[in-house]
């Protein structure tokens, strides 16, 4: 079975300041992991994903995940916050082996929450 | 490009009743992908259609029901509401398959509140 968990409901930091929203997963063989933003009343949009290669990945809007395959994580990262940042951010994950885990396995989700 | 379109986005409805909502994909993409999302489970797996065929299915009771058009568009039916059925019902597309490294691209939502 495949999960991924994202230990902060929330994170707050300040406008500037570097951001780290984390995420580990759990998969029997090797992940597609993704990142998914989601901003009031709309539905969730892709920043990033991995698959295979460089383990820091770059995405849209200055957000980069850095893929660590010992401690099973894919933290999202951004240099300098924006108050426009402030959503709901998800992890997710694929288990590039098993035919039945097709389907894409969310995590709970972190409010991050960017003040000015 | 039109992204998803999901209708209706709001609606109510009263327990025992029948819902049915809609998802228009991208044009050109072939696989719809529904989930529900609610404050304490957060985003569950429906079940994912491709040309018209169920490809996978979630832990979801058979009261959880959908279909998939021959142009892709897809609805799902949720008959013989409980309240705990109230919750956003994301639809998203890809262009092939839901599976290895295909991106979801997610409409904005259906929120379904059954009183």
């Amino acid at each position: 079975a495949q999960s991924v968990a994202q230990p902060e409901d929330q994170v707050n930091v300040a406008e500037g300041n570097p951001l780290t929203v984390k995420c580990t997963y759990s998969v029997s063989g090797n992940p597609y992991l993704f990142w998914y933003v989601q901003y009031p009343n709309r539905g969730l949009q892709f920043l990033l994903k991995y698959i295979t290669g460089d383990n820091l990945v770059k995405g849209s809007y200055g957000f980069e995940a850095e893929f660590n395959k010992s401690q099973t994580s894919f933290h999202l990262k951004k240099p300098s916050a924006l108050v426009s940042d402030s959503a709901l951010y998800f992890c997710a994950v694929r288990d590039r082996s098993s035919g039945s885990a097709r389907q894409l396995t969310f995590g709970s989700g972190t409010q991050l929450t960017v003040l000015p | 490009k039109a992204g998803v379109t999901q209708t209706p986005r709001y609606l109510i409805k009263t327990r025992g009743q029948q819902v049915t909502l809609s998802c228009s994909p991208i044009s050109g993409h072939r696989s719809v992908s529904w989930y529900q999302q609610t404050p304490g489970q957060g985003l569950q797996f429906l079940f994912e259609y491709f040309s018209e065929t169920q490809r996978n299915k979630g832990n979801f009771p058979g009261r959880f029901s959908g279909r998939q058009f021959s142009n892709s568009r897809s609805e799902m039916n949720v008959s013989t509401l409980e309240l705990g059925d109230s919750a956003l019902y994301l639809c998203a597309s890809s262009l092939g398959e839901s599976s290895g490294a295909n991106v979801l691209t997610f409409g904005a939502g259906s929120r379904l509140t059954v009183l």
